[in-house]
């Protein structure tokens, strides 16, 4: 079975641009969930889809956001881009996501550099 | 205090001999536990998860949880030069949804 994949897998932007990237789950998974990981801060939890609706959401300003689709691919924007986030911005899918032994499983991530 | 609390290390332990790895958490109600482990530029990869109190072996891994004292920790028999990563604890909190926190990671370094 194929892994989570992200594309695009690298990208350099400058300040004030946006940026959309995207995950494609394990086949069969329906949540996907995003995390931003920086040396300083480790991994901080975006946000969390199941059946293209968000369920979950953390403490990341307006400019972040996210969707689902209805094969459970996942994609996430940022506005207004700031040098503060240049990061590996991850996803992760799980079968379920609302049961008691869900495992999340990572993609490769996608290293967002802002200039 | 934060949710979920690593040693960031560095941990350093000869090849040969037991890592142990502690994380602790603060929500009790706490359900679900993962390890992960993350090599440098890389994205994490699963290697444990424990749901119940006690021992979980996994070849040269095991998972401990105590949800009394509220601490989970990952021992690596055998330790090897290429389990140097970072090690994360991870918990699933209570409310339902897959929210999971991760702790910040502790590096271990395994000497030849």
């Amino acid at each position: 079975k194929a892994g989570v994949t992200q594309t695009p897998r690298y990208l350099i932007k400058t300040r004030g641009q946006q940026v959309t990237l995207s995950c494609s789950p394990i086949s069969g998974h329906r949540s996907v969930s995003w995390y931003q990981q920086t040396p300083g801060q480790g991994l901080q939890f975006l946000f969390e889809y199941f059946s293209e609706t968000q369920r979950n959401k953390g403490n990341f300003p307006g400019r972040f956001s996210g969707r689902q689709f209805s094969n459970s691919r996942s994609e996430m924007n940022v506005s207004t881009l700031e040098l503060g986030d240049s990061a590996l911005y991850l996803c992760a899918s799980s079968l379920d996501g609302g049961g008691y032994y869900n495992e999340q499983f990572f993609g490769p991530g996608t290293r967002l550099t802002v200039l | 205090q934060k949710e979920v609390e690593q040693n960031s290390g560095p941990l350093s332990v000869p090849e040969g001999a037991i890592a142990s790895l502690n994380c602790t958490y603060s929500d009790r109600v706490s359900q679900s536990f993962f390890w992960y482990r993350q090599y440098s530029g890389k994205s994490p990869e699963l290697i444990m998860s424990i749901y119940s109190n006690g021992d979980k072996e996994d070849g040269r891994f095991t998972a401990q949880l105590n949800k009394a004292s509220q601490y989970v920790s990952l021992l690596i028999r055998d330790s090897q030069p290429s389990d140097s990563a970072t090690y994360l604890c991870a918990v699933a909190l209570s409310g339902g949804y897959q929210k999971v926190t991760f702790g910040t990671g502790t590096k271990l370094q395994v000497i030849p």
